[in-house]
């Protein structure tokens, strides 16, 4: 069984260009969480969606950021005119359902020129 | 809004020793989870245990044990025999049980070092 698949895991961009990291969920898991890790501090929520559905958005910022599940295909978070301060790991995570452990792919390193 | 603590920034441990690695976290939730996740350097993200609130049995899995106190939102790691491979990054997290958005909220980590 495949797990949590993301790519790419790094991606070198320019301040100003866009980003976008995909992440494929364990086969059959419909719920996604984004996280993301700072420097030397732990991971902290930035979106959760179903397919289709934007669930809880209260992590991410409200400018440059978006994220999508949709019903086909990979979930992606995007990053429009990326600036330094993006420059972090970023996870995605996966469960069948909403109470259920949620695990994780290896993330992509995002780092910003 | 719920806030998880990890005391320790660095701990270190001999190979075969025992070493527990310290939690505590804030909620007015009465039913929720607990996690251990392992960053190793690899940086991926792995599940070291799990722990359901309204258990009162303490979680095992082989080496690693918890020693959960609801009362004084305590949740601690003991990790047991310690292995070079137990080197890594530890992260107490804890989710919401019911509500609709079962994020994880996760403390700032303790790096293990494990000494031969």
């Amino acid at each position: 069984n495949a797990g949590v698949m993301q790519n790419p895991r790094h991606l070198v961009r320019r301040r100003g260009q866009e980003a976008r990291l995909r992440c494929s969920p364990v086969k059959g898991h419909s719920h996604v969480y984004w996280y993301r890790q700072l420097p030397e501090e732990g991971l902290k929520f930035m979106v959760y969606l179903q397919k289709e559905n934007i669930i809880d958005e209260s992590g991410m910022p409200k400018e440059r950021f978006s994220a999508e599940f949709p019903k086909e295909g990979p979930s992606i978070l995007r990053i429009q005119q990326v600036v330094r301060g993006d420059s972090a790991a970023y996870f995605c995570a996966s469960s069948p359902t909403n109470t259920d452990t949620q695990y994780f792919g290896p993330g992509t390193r995002l780092t910003v020129l | 809004a719920q806030t998880v603590t990890q005391s320790q920034p660095e701990m270190s441990v001999q190979e075969a020793e025992t070493v527990t690695l310290s939690c505590t976290y804030d909620t007015s939730e009465s039913d929720y989870y607990l996690f251990w996740y392992k960053q190793p350097p690899s940086r991926q993200m792995i599940l070291v245990i799990r722990q359901e609130a309204y258990k009162q049995q303490n979680a095992t899995e082989n080496r690693f044990s918890v020693n959960f106190q609801k009362a004084a939102k305590s949740f601690s790691l003991k990790i047991s025999d310690s292995q070079l491979g137990d080197a890594a990054m530890y992260f107490c997290a804890y989710r919401r049980r019911q509500g609709g958005s079962e994020k994880l909220v996760f403390g700032k980590g303790t790096k293990l070092t494990v000494n031969p």
